[in-house]
C-alpha cells in the first residue's frame, strides 16, 4: 500500500530533551516536506527536500533540523524542544519536483507535547 | 503575511445543505489551487483542485468556483452528508516556483448534522 508513515504518533517529552520524528514514504517520491498544524493557524511548512541531500527552510524552521540521506526517509529533529513546539506535525511527499502540481500525500500526523 | 485567507473558521449545516467555504489570495503568481480534506486523527488528503484558466470545476458533489479578477475561490458541497464533516483547507501554489510550496488557508471545520 502506498503510504507515508510517521513515528511516533504521539509523544510527550520535556524541554531540552532531543527527539526525532521519523517519516518514510514507499512511493519513490522526490519531494518531501514537514508541516506543523496549530489551532487557528492552519498548516505551516517547516522544511522541505527536493531530493537526497537537498533540503531547505520553509516558513517556520527555527528550532528544527532535517536530513535526507535516503530518498524514502525525511526525519525531523528537535535538538532542544521547547513548549512552543507543542503541535501536530505532518510529513508529506509528492512524486516529482518537475511537476509542482503533483498531489502531496500526507502522513497520519505526530502529536507532540513538550512540557 | 497571510497569503491565503479562508472563511468561515467553522460552519454547521443540516444534511442536504450546501456549505460554502471561501478563500482569497494575494499573490498573483499563484496558479494552482487545491483543496484538502482532513478527518479527525488523519492527515489532509487532496479533494479537488483547479487552475485559473477555468471558472468552475466539479467532481461529484464537490465544486470549486474561481474568480480570477477578484482573486477568490470557493468550495461548494452539494447535498452535504454527515460523512462530509471534516476540516477543509484551501491552498495555493506557484507551479513555476522554486520550492513547490503549498500555502494553506487556516482551515474550516465543517459539521453536517443528520
Amino acid at each position: 500500500e502506498a503510504q507515508v508513515t510517521q513515528n511516533p504518533r504521539y509523544l510527550i517529552t520535556v524541554t531540552g530533551k532531543k527527539l526525532t520524528v521519523t517519516c518514510s514514504q514507499n512511493m519513490n517520491h522526490e519531494y518531501m516536506s514537514w508541516y506543523r498544524q496549530d489551532p487557528g493557524l492552519g498548516l505551516r511548512q517547516i522544511y522541505y527536500s527536493m531530493n537526497v541531500e537537498v533540503t531547505d527552510k520553509g516558513d517556520v524552521p527555527e528550532g528544527y533540523k532535517v536530513s535526507r540521506k535516503e530518498k524514502r526517509n525525511f526525519p525531523l529533529i528537535l535538538e532542544s524542544p521547547s513548549p512552543n513546539q507543542t503541535s501536530l506535525y505532518f510529513c508529506a511527499s509528492s512524486l516529482s519536483v518537475a511537476q509542482s502540481t503533483d498531489t502531496q500525500y500526507f502522513g497520519p500526523g505526530t502529536r507532540l507535547t513538550v512540557l | 503575511q497571510q497569503q491565503v485567507k479562508q472563511s468561515p473558521q467553522s460552519l454547521i449545516v443540516q444534511k442536504g445543505g450546501i456549505p460554502i467555504i471561501n478563500c482569497a489570495y494575494e499573490n498573483t503568481a499563484f496558479d494552482y489551487f487545491p483543496w484538502y480534506q482532513q478527518f479527525p486523527g488523519k492527515g489532509p488528503a487532496l479533494l479537488i483542485a483547479i487552475r485559473p484558466d477555468v471558472s468552475e470545476k466539479k467532481e461529484g458533489r464537490f465544486t470549486i468556483s474561481f474568480n480570477k479578477s477578484a482573486k477568490q475561490f470557493s468550495l461548494h458541497i452539494m447535498d452535504s452528508q454527515p460523512g462530509d464533516s471534516a476540516t477543509y483547507f484551501c491552498a495555493a501554489t506557484n507551479s513555476g516556483g522554486s520550492n513547490y510550496k503549498l500555502t494553506f488557508g487556516k482551515g474550516t471545520l465543517l459539521t453536517v448534522n443528520p
